[in-house]
């Protein structure tokens, strides 16, 4: 079983949608981050969080601790939001990322 | 905010070839770099951990000796893919890390290789 699983897999959404991706995990952590892939291949690394809720612009990050699950919420998404999301996680005493295998999002105009 | 360049962005290349990839932290001095190799719909895959001044420490499964890492200063690693065959075509990712206690990676835009 892996360590960290999304859901789901495959978003499309029209534009203007409030979009939900879900992390769920099996193993104590230290912090867990939210990365974006652009369809190009680069990664942008949107939220590291530990508790709570982060936000940034139209974008929302949740965690709950207690039950090793965390969302990624967009509001009003938009076609330049697609792309993939990918959910990792920090262990406490290694620097190594675990990563999710993404999802993938697109919003259509 | 920090950021991690590539080079190059893409390359094509014979097979039995080597081929270097530099990854730089342009505005900071990365303490560790991280190489990642991702295969078509799959995750990252960690391949190794770089830090600046000592070897580098491979994942189970990845060949020291086919994947060269040189962290040379606090700004550059390079990794070079010798003897290249098909199926180290892949894209190759690295991030950086500015300092131990701070979790945050930041990645490079990538380089994808492709070993004809």
């Amino acid at each position: 079983k892996n360590e960290v699983e999304q859901s789901p897999q495959n978003l499309t959404a029209q534009e203007g949608e409030f979009i939900t991706i879900n992390c769920s995990y099996s193993v104590g952590i230290s912090a867990l981050h939210w990365l974006q892939q652009h369809p190009g291949g680069g990664i942008v690394s949107l939220f590291m969080l530990s508790s709570g809720k982060k936000k940034h612009g139209r974008l929302i990050a949740t965690i709950n601790i207690q039950e090793k699950h965390s969302s990624l919420h967009i509001t009003a998404s938009h076609p330049r939001d697609s792309a993939v999301y990918i959910c990792a996680l920090s262990r406490g005493g290694s620097e190594k990322l675990v990563f999710g295998k993404g999802t993938k999002l697109t919003v259509n105009p | 905010g920090a950021v991690v360049s590539q080079h190059p962005s893409w390359v094509i290349c014979k097979s039995g070839t080597s081929v270097k990839i530099e990854c730089r932290s342009l505005d900071f001095q990365a303490t560790t770099m991280f190489w990642y190799r991702q295969f078509p719909k799959q995750s990252l895959m960690l391949m190794a951990t770089s830090n600046e001044g000592s070897k580098a420490t491979y994942e189970q499964g990845v060949e020291k000796d086919k994947f060269l890492i040189n962290h040379a200063s606090l700004t550059l690693s390079t990794l070079t893919v010798t003897s290249a065959h098909p199926e180290d075509s892949s894209f190759y990712i690295c991030s950086a890390r500015i300092r131990r206690i701070q979790a945050t990676q930041y990645f490079g835009p990538g380089t994808r290789l492709l070993v004809l």
